[in-house]
């Protein structure tokens, strides 16, 4: 059973505008969580993260939200950049991250110019 | 020079044939870790280890083992390489919990013939 979901494949964006990407949990122990970004060819690159406690975090262009409740978290991008064109992965992991990642199957974000 | 580090970048064996994989890392972190990643899915953790003398299995252990050398050095092994174990491998690092991120290397193509 998937404990990280990313229902969407992929996603395309017009350059100048927000991304919004998505991710649902379904483990109510997971504490941390991750957005990773991959290039072909390329191991993922850590992007933000968000503890529990926490329900917004923000670094320049990148905010992830954490709606506990709903299990529910996303990553909004703004403006978005043709350098944003990437699979995006969704990360969680229990105890702060001490016992390893649990990954989503990510979501192909696509910047339009 | 990069901080995490994999050899071969890309191998071709058949099945039957054991291989290593190699991860070296520069960050000075204890933590460190397997994954792995087939296509349309996530990276899925195979090994982890705290430091030399602590080694943990992950959600998709058969068939591989691993080695943690010193601090720097953790390998990845195939006893006998079978061709559902094609997929891209990717070593980890992070520095002690909590809520610290994992810092990915290039990661190996490996094929099973």
């Amino acid at each position: 059973d998937q404990q990280v979901k990313q229902n969407s494949p992929s996603l395309s964006v017009q350059e100048g505008r927000i991304s919004i990407l998505n991710c649902d949990y379904t483990n109510s122990m997971f504490d941390y969580f991750l957005w990773y970004k991959k290039y072909p060819a390329e191991g993922p690159t850590f992007l933000i993260s968000i503890s529990s406690i926490k329900d917004k975090n923000e670094d320049g262009r990148f905010t992830v939200f954490l709606n506990k409740s709903a299990k529910h978290l996303s990553l909004h991008i703004v403006p978005s950049q043709p350098g944003d064109s990437a699979v995006y992965f969704c990360a969680a992991s229990e105890g702060g991250g001490a016992d390893g990642l649990t990954f989503g199957k990510g979501t192909h974000l696509i910047i339009q110019p | 020079d990069a901080d995490v580090t994999q050899t071969p970048r890309n191998r071709i064996t058949k099945t039957g044939k054991r291989i290593m994989l190699e991860c070296s890392q520069t960050k000075g972190h204890d933590r460190m870790y397997w994954y792995r990643q087939d296509p349309g899915l996530g990276l899925r953790l195979i090994y982890y280890s705290f430091d030399v003398k602590d080694i943990n299995k992950g959600e998709i252990s058969d068939g591989y083992s691993v080695s943690r050398q010193a601090q720097a050095k953790f390998s990845l092994s195939l006893e006998s390489a079978i061709p559902n174990q094609t997929a891209l491998y990717f070593c980890a690092t992070s520095d002690l919990p909590p809520y610290n991120e994992q810092f990915f290397g290039p990661g190996t193509r490996l094929t099973v013939l």
